[in-house]
């Protein structure tokens, strides 16, 4: 069964940082792409970056790039997102996701990271 | 970047009836990068539909996507209990973008 577990959020104070993980399982992680989706509180999904299956290319939204990292351990099975310099805005449910078919084919129960001071 | 729209806001109905949910791009979008995803209050989006027509895994046939160019449907044949949730559109071209998303409620 296709797994993945996000970890690693919480509340942080505007201008700070927090390192998220997603824990995949029941596949293998080292042939997808993945990326990360957010979701501000009552609002819509917001895609936020992307990597490929080997890190050699790897896409940001314009409202994290220069802020976030993406990044991946295929010996771990594990997607990262570090996020630095953290904004109120930032403040949202974020899920990681398999990329498969041109589409986001599984999705974790997300993360919730809050920014308030 | 390619902006989706989706339409209505917010759809009322009632079980058994049938659901057209509009998603439209304000530039032309390969048909191959158009998706539908569902996602039911306190849960994950899942995927429903991707390519504009073809089914995902596990996806029941009352839902069918059509459409290309900048326009494009999500229709539920009939609405089960459980169809009622937010649907989002979603396009990859230069960048990945969502629609704002339809929610379909209990009429």
């Amino acid at each position: 069964e296709v797994q993945l577990v996000e970890s690693g959020g919480g509340l942080v104070k505007p201008g700070g940082s927090l390192r998220l993980s997603c824990a995949a399982s029941g596949f293998t992680f080292s042939i997808y792409s993945m990326d990360w989706v957010r979701q501000a509180p009552g609002k819509g999904l917001e895609w936020v970056s992307s990597i490929s299956i080997g890190s050699s290319h790897i896409y940001y939204a314009d409202s994290v790039k220069g802020r976030f990292t993406i990044s991946r351990d295929n010996a771990k099975n594990a997607l990262y997102l570090q996020m630095n310099s953290l904004r109120v805005e930032d403040t949202a449910v974020y899920y990681c996701a398999r990329w498969e078919h041109d589409a986001l084919d599984f999705w974790g129960q997300g993360t919730l990271v809050t920014v308030s001071s | 970047e390619i902006v989706l729209t989706q339409s209505p806001g917010t759809l009322s109905l009632s079980p058994g009836q049938r659901a057209t949910l509009s998603c439209r791009a304000s530039q032309y979008v390969t048909s191959s990068y158009l998706a539908w995803y569902q996602q039911r209050p306190g849960q994950a989006p899942r995927l429903l539909i991707y390519a504009a027509s073809r089914r995902a895994t596990g996806t029941p046939d009352r839902f069918s996507g059509s459409g290309s160019g900048t326009d494009f449907t999500l229709t539920i044949s009939r609405l089960e209990p459980e169809d009622f949730a937010v649907y989002y559109c979603q396009q990859y071209g230069t960048s990945l973008t969502f629609g704002g998303g339809t929610k379909v409620e209990i009429k």
